[in-house]
């Protein structure tokens, strides 16, 4: 089963943030909060991940609490590209306990 | 540069026949992953494949899933005997490193009728 909790569904209006929640209350120390997004037809997309520290890169911002229970990811100015189904993530990442346990994702949309 | 490539992109079988899915990585990654996804879920864990060999096979649902990556690089998936519950979106995704960032291919669309 998914460590992660999302909600099902959000909606953003066009050029404003969009922020998407994510419950792991049982994160391990060592797991990493992993983003992946899929837009619809096609294959999912990695978007970000993050230990401990906010993470920032040209697709979007991982905010982690320091507790590490939940994080939101933040697309700064949402686009019409953006709509798509958003997945939050936990895992190792290293060694061979590598396999991705997807949960049901939030659906995005992006509304102009 | 290329990404991660599946063939066919669909497939339509008949109930009980044999099929294979195939999945080209991205040059020089060393790890590769098939899941499923069926409408409205999360994909589904099958295999990974750490070079040519199967680092762990638990998502494979039963012995009628196979896998191999005889080089190192393509993979094939073989499922024997297709039931309809075996419709589903196969994805394969590829890894270069670490730090688990997947780079996911199109899918095949399997359809068994």
């Amino acid at each position: 089963d998914a460590k992660t909790t999302q909600p099902p569904s959000m909606d953003c209006a066009e050029g404003r943030a969009a922020n998407l929640p994510c419950n792991h209350s049982t994160i391990s120390g060592n797991e990493y909060v992993y983003w992946y997004r899929q837009i619809h037809s096609q294959g999912p997309q990695y978007i970000i991940h993050g230990l401990k520290n906010n993470e920032t890169n040209e697709m979007a911002s991982l905010i982690i609490t320091e507790d590490r229970k939940s994080s939101t990811l933040i697309l700064p100015h949402a686009t019409l590209r953006d709509t798509a189904v958003y997945y939050c993530i936990v895992n190792l990442g290293a060694g061979n306990n590598r396999k991705l346990i997807w949960g049901l994702g939030t659906s995005l949309a992006v509304n102009p | 540069g290329a990404g991660v490539s599946q063939t066919p992109s669909n497939k339509v079988t008949e109930k009980g026949k044999y099929v294979e899915l195939r999945c080209d990585p991205i040059s020089g990654h060393t790890a590769l992953y098939w899941y499923r996804q069926s409408l409205g879920q999360g994909p589904e864990f099958l295999i990974y494949f750490q070079g040519t060999g199967a680092a762990d096979d638990s998502g494979l649902p039963n012995d009628r899933f196979f896998a191999v990556r005889p080089e190192g690089s393509v993979s094939t998936l073989k499922i024997q005997r297709t039931e309809r519950g075996d419709s589903a979106v196969y994805l394969c995704a590829s890894s270069p490193g670490p730090y688990n960032e997947q780079f996911f291919g199109p899918g095949t669309r399997l359809t068994v009728l």
